[in-house]
Order: structure tokens, then sequence, then C-alpha cells
């Protein structure tokens, strides 16, 4: 079964530092996809960044980064020069092919608070 | 944005009523999902579907139903609510296989007294 664990229920951070929101996962699938998404408080979903098992680089979108390392089991997202509208929940979640439903398995988040 | 949208975003309603949700996309995506949020459990994915007239249930599918008669639209019912069912639901899709974004609607906020 495919597992995802976020072992940090919160972070804080100052303004203009980066972070790393770690993610571990587990799946016996070889081929595998990525994902972060951001809930702010208002309570949407946001697409953040996508990994797919076979890419040779990390992925990049803007301030983020995805520091993947397969070996490890390990997709930990970097923001870079942290913004006080990063504050929010932050999940990490993993598509298997199995069966080619593309379902998205969550971790339970972490909650990354910017301080000013 | 995509173009996603979830009727009612709120509702109230008593235990022991029927309840559907719904879910309406421009996208014409193939993949659409239904998950519920709960505090201390991230998203849970309820059922989904992989086209018109096909579904399939996900990790928390007991008490829940789902159809989908046309692809721009993908319903999720509670036959018989019961207050553990009382959460946020949103509604995802995805263009097919292997694919690298998800995108999720607003949400809706169910609370069954």
């Amino acid at each position: 079964a495919q597992k995802i664990t976020q072992t940090q229920p919160g972070m804080f951070v100052q303004e203009k530092e980066a972070v790393t929101l770690d993610c571990t996962y587990d799946t016996s699938d070889p081929s595998y996809g990525l994902f972060w998404y951001k809930q702010p408080s208002s309570g949407e979903m946001i697409f953040l960044i996508y990994q797919g098992s076979y890419d040779q680089q990390n992925a990049t979108e803007g301030r983020y980064s995805l520091n993947f390392q397969k070996a490890r089991k390990s997709a930990n997202l970097v923001i870079s020069a942290s913004q006080l509208g990063d504050s929010a929940m932050y999940f990490c979640a993993m598509r298997g092919g199995q069966g080619g439903s593309e379902k998205l398995v969550f971790g339970k988040g972490t909650k990354l608070t910017v301080n000013p | 944005d995509a173009g996603i949208t979830q009727s009612p975003r709120h509702k109230v309603t008593e235990t022991g009523t029927p309840v559907t949700l719904r879910c309406h996309q421009t996208e014409n995506h193939r993949y659409m999902y239904w998950y519920r949020q709960d505090p201390g459990h991230g998203l849970r994915l309820i059922h989904y579907s992989y086209g018109v007239k096909d579904t399939d249930k996900g990790e928390v599918s007991d008490g829940y139903s789902v159809s989908r008669s046309k692809t721009e639209d993908f319903l999720l019912t509670l036959e018989s609510a019961t207050s553990s069912q009382t959460s946020v639901y949103f509604c995802a899709i995805s263009p097919g296989l292997a694919m690298n974004e998800q995108f999720f609607g607003p949400g809706t906020r169910l609370t069954v007294l």
C-alpha cells in the first residue's frame, strides 16, 4: 500500500529565509508521482509542484523546489525567500500507477507559519 | 484556474437525510475525484471516476455513492447522512494517465447535526 508521511505538524520560519518541509513516501510501484499542495486559511487546495519518479532533475517552480531523493524515498519541499503569504498548510501527495486510477494519497500536512 | 465548481458551498443538514453534492468541470478531463478532509487526516479519497458511468471506490467509500452521467458532472450522494460525515468535501479533476497535475475545486463544507 502507498503511504505518505509528513513528520512536522508545524514549522516556523522568518520572513525571507528558506524552509524545508519534509515528506517521505512508501510504494512498491516503480512508476509514481509526487505532488505538493498549499492550503491557505481560506481553504482552497493550490497545486504547487510535481515530481515524476523517472524525472532526472529535481522539479522547480519559482520559489518552490522539490528535493527528490529516490533511494531515501523522500520528496521534501523547499521554499526559498519565505513570504508572509506562504503561511498555510502544506500537503504532500503521491500518485501511484496501480490500475491506472491516478488516485492521490495524501500526508497529514505541515502547518507553516512565516514570522515577520 | 482550472474550471471546477462545487455546489453547494455550504450545507447544514440533519442526521438521516439524503444529501447530494455536485462537482462541475469545464475542462473535459477524464478523471474526477471526491475527497473528504478532516482534522488530523489530510485528504482521503471517497470515490473516483475514470469516465462516464465508470466509477470506483476509494479509501473511505462506506456511506457514499457517486454517479457520472456526463463528462462534466460528478455527483456525490450521502444516502442517509450521519454526524461522522461532517467534513469538507473536495472535488478534483485530472486529464488522464500518468498525469502530473490534479486540480481541486473550492470545497463544500457539510455539517450533519
